[in-house]
């Protein structure tokens, strides 16, 4: 059963950059899509985005001038980083793996999720 | 983006119930829609992929219908561990979009 973890920073102050990685645990990288979702505090879900093998990417419209999604498949990693962050980018982010290419949305395995504060 | 909505917002129950939650898209989804349970401190999971199909390891006390745009997740029969927030999301049209949640509790 494919396991994902994040790891990053948890703390960072407004306007530094959020840097998050992935890890899957099984070599399947290659061939399912790969998603970033996040969640304030007490609140629902937003997703951000995804990554495919070779690198396509589809990101959230409001987000897209601040985000970037990659993938390093030797590593059988996908990070995340989202730039100028303000305390409305606190929030718990989760990495999930989605479908092939005919449901790349069905988010079927999930990480327990990496909390991340924005705090001067 | 594709706008999701959910009703109830919250709704209350008992062991053995039967609930009913709705979720309406802003356009077709083409049955791309899932469901997910979330848990205090935990992941969502998820419970049931384009509108109707039970992922595996899921109870047959869920299940999901709808087409176009409407689409319901039924629990029919509640149990303990089923008190949760549920939410769907659209797998259709990148962003893939979720509803604000259903919060099921006692």
């Amino acid at each position: 059963q494919v396991q994902l973890q994040e790891s990053g920073p948890g703390l960072l102050k407004p306007s530094e950059t959020l840097s998050l990685t992935c890890t899957v645990s099984d070599g399947s990288i290659s061939h399912y899509y790969w998603s970033w979702i996040r969640q304030p505090p007490g609140k629902g879900l937003e997703y951000i985005g995804y990554i495919y093998n070779r690198g396509t990417t589809n990101y959230k419209p409001s987000l897209m001038s601040r985000v970037t999604i990659s993938i390093d498949t030797s590593k059988s990693q996908f990070s995340l980083k989202l730039n100028s962050v303000t305390a409305a980018d606190t929030a718990v982010y989760y990495c999930a793996r989605g479908g092939q290419d005919d449901d790349r949305g069905r988010l079927d395995y999930w990480g327990q999720g990496a909390l991340v504060t924005v705090s001067s | 983006d594709i706008q999701m909505t959910q009703s109830p917002s919250s709704l209350s129950a008992s062991v053995g119930d039967s609930v009913t939650i709705t979720c309406r898209a802003s356009q077709s989804l083409n049955n791309y829609l899932n469901w997910y349970q979330q848990k205090p401190g935990e992941a969502p999971k998820l419970l049931i992929y384009t509108a109707s199909s039970l992922q595996s390891g899921v109870p047959s006390t869920f299940s999901g219908s709808g087409s176009g745009t409407d689409f319901t997740l039924t629990i029919s029969s509640l149990q303990p561990e089923d008190f949760a927030t549920y939410y769907c999301q659209q797998s259709y049209s990148p962003p893939f979009t979720f509803g604000p949640g259903t919060k099921v509790d006692i």
